[in-house]
């Protein structure tokens, strides 16, 4: 059964910082990976679907990169800023076909102190 | 358009009601999902529907039953509800393309069981 981690649960940086984002995976079947944000009691934004066959995807100053392999992809925020506070949320699509073919990790809760 | 609505925004009901969620999209998704997501905790899958097909999480309970009355609609029907049923109730949709496939999601519904 699939099984998605994300470390650190929480994360407090002041503003400007660079910072990384971790989530993991324990099946390697998968059609893709894709990060999400999620403001407090609102749905979820995406931001960045990366496919299986792909390493990395860039939107502006977010990078999200794919190892497959090892079952692990990496969200780097750039420059940081207060409005990215948020929890971060990653999120596979698994090739299997029953009910949960998308499972997502538990969050990273990012704080970015002005 | 990029859109998902979700009404209402809000929900209180008692144990004994009976009410429905509404999601619909005009994207030309062909899939559709419902989550449920507790206070501090990632989205659960709870159905699935994939070219008008549902695939069904065991492990919800028979008071929730889910509608697709067309590709772009779907509706969530609860029925005897109980407390810890309360939480945000998530719709999203995507095309249902394999390794390209995005998902989003809707603003939520807040549905609190009294």
């Amino acid at each position: 059964k699939q099984e998605v981690t994300q470390i650190p649960a929480a994360l407090s940086v002041p503003e400007g910082e660079n910072l990384v984002l971790n989530c993991s995976f324990t099946d390697s079947a998968i059609y893709n990976l894709q990060w999400f944000r999620q403001d407090p009691g609102k749905g979820l934004t995406s931001l960045l679907l990366i496919q299986s066959s792909q390493r990395e995807q860039t939107s502006g100053r977010l990078n999200a990169s794919l190892d497959k392999s090892s079952g692990r992809s990496t969200l780097y925020i750039a420059a940081s800023q207060p409005g990215d506070s948020a929890t971060y949320l990653c999120a596979v699509r698994s090739m299997k076909t029953s009910y949960d073919k998308v499972i997502f990790g538990p969050g990273t809760s990012l704080s970015v102190i002005p | 358009d990029t859109e998902v609505t979700q009404t209402p925004k809000h929900l209180v009901m008692g144990m004994t009601n009976k009410k429905s969620l509404k999601c619909e999209q005009h994207m030309g998704h062909r899939a559709m999902y419902w989550y449920k997501q507790k206070a501090k905790k990632p989205p659960e899958l709870m159905f699935v529907y994939s070219y008008e097909k549902l695939s069904i999480n065991e492990s919800v309970p028979s008071r929730f039953s889910p509608e697709c009355p067309n590709s772009s609609l779907l509706n969530l029907h609860l029925h005897a509800l109980q407390p810890e049923d309360s939480a945000l109730y998530l719709c999203a949709s995507s095309q249902d393309s394999g390794s390209t496939d995005t998902q989003y999601f809707g603003p939520g519904t807040r549905l609190t069981v009294l």
